[in-house]
């Protein structure tokens, strides 16, 4: 079985702060790990996957996460919040085993002027 | 072009009706997917189809009926809608089943039941 868990509802950022979004994950097996995001009224869209190979995964608008197999996480970074950050973030896990996906329930990152 | 489409955006409705949520997607991919988010934006797979075979139905009420007439379509029938039912629904693809690929998301059908 898999799970996911993000911790933190809401992350509250100034602009041009840093944006830290966190994700730790359960799996029996190596898993695969997304992050998704989720403006107001629209579907989802992929930031950032890791599959194999390197631990540090870029992704879109200078997002980027690291997978940490000794401590189950795969948290999301950015460097500097831009206002067209505020959205809903999404972490996902999947194994090669797994037909679906298992989606945490999301944090909503709000960015303060 | 428009990868994965899903009509109508939003869809009121009284008790007790029937509806449809048309989903298209342009990607030639192989599986597709039916999710339901709630107000708390909690995601929950509903059904997913690969090559228009029924993978997995998850504990949905049977009045909730999908239909793939072929792979590039994922539709969704809701019979004797309750109050319940109301949230967004989210049609999405995926190359293959499960693994590492990612999922496309349609850009949802907000349904009201009043």
């Amino acid at each position: 079985a898999q799970s996911v868990t993000q911790l933190g509802s809401h992350v509250s950022v100034s602009e041009g702060a840093l944006v830290l979004l966190r994700c730790n994950y359960s799996s029996s097996v190596p898993p695969y790990l997304f992050w998704y995001v989720q403006y107001p009224n629209q579907g989802l869209q992929l930031l950032l996957k890791y599959t194999t190979g390197a631990t540090l995964v870029k992704g879109i608008n200078g997002f980027e996460a690291e997978f940490k197999k000794s401590e189950t996480s795969f948290h999301l970074t950015k460097p500097s919040a831009h206002m067209s950050d505020a959205a809903e973030y999404f972490c996902a896990v999947s194994t090669g085993g797994s037909y679906i996906p298992t989606f945490g329930r999301g944090t909503s990152l709000i960015v303060h002027p | 072009d428009t990868a994965v489409s899903q009509t109508p955006k939003y869809l009121v409705t009284q008790m007790g009706n029937d509806k449809s949520i048309k989903c298209e997607q342009n990607l030639g991919h192989d599986t597709m997917y039916w999710y339901k988010q709630d107000s708390k934006k909690f995601l929950k797979i509903m059904f997913s189809y690969n090559n228009k075979e029924l993978i997995i139905n998850e504990t949905v009420p049977n009045r909730f009926s999908p239909k793939s007439p072929d792979k590039a379509h994922l539709n969704l029938h809701i019979n004797s809608l309750e109050l319940g039912d109301s949230a967004v629904y989210f049609c999405a693809s995926s190359r293959q089943l499960g693994g590492n690929t990612e999922a496309f998301f349609g850009q949802g059908t907000r349904l009201t039941v009043v």
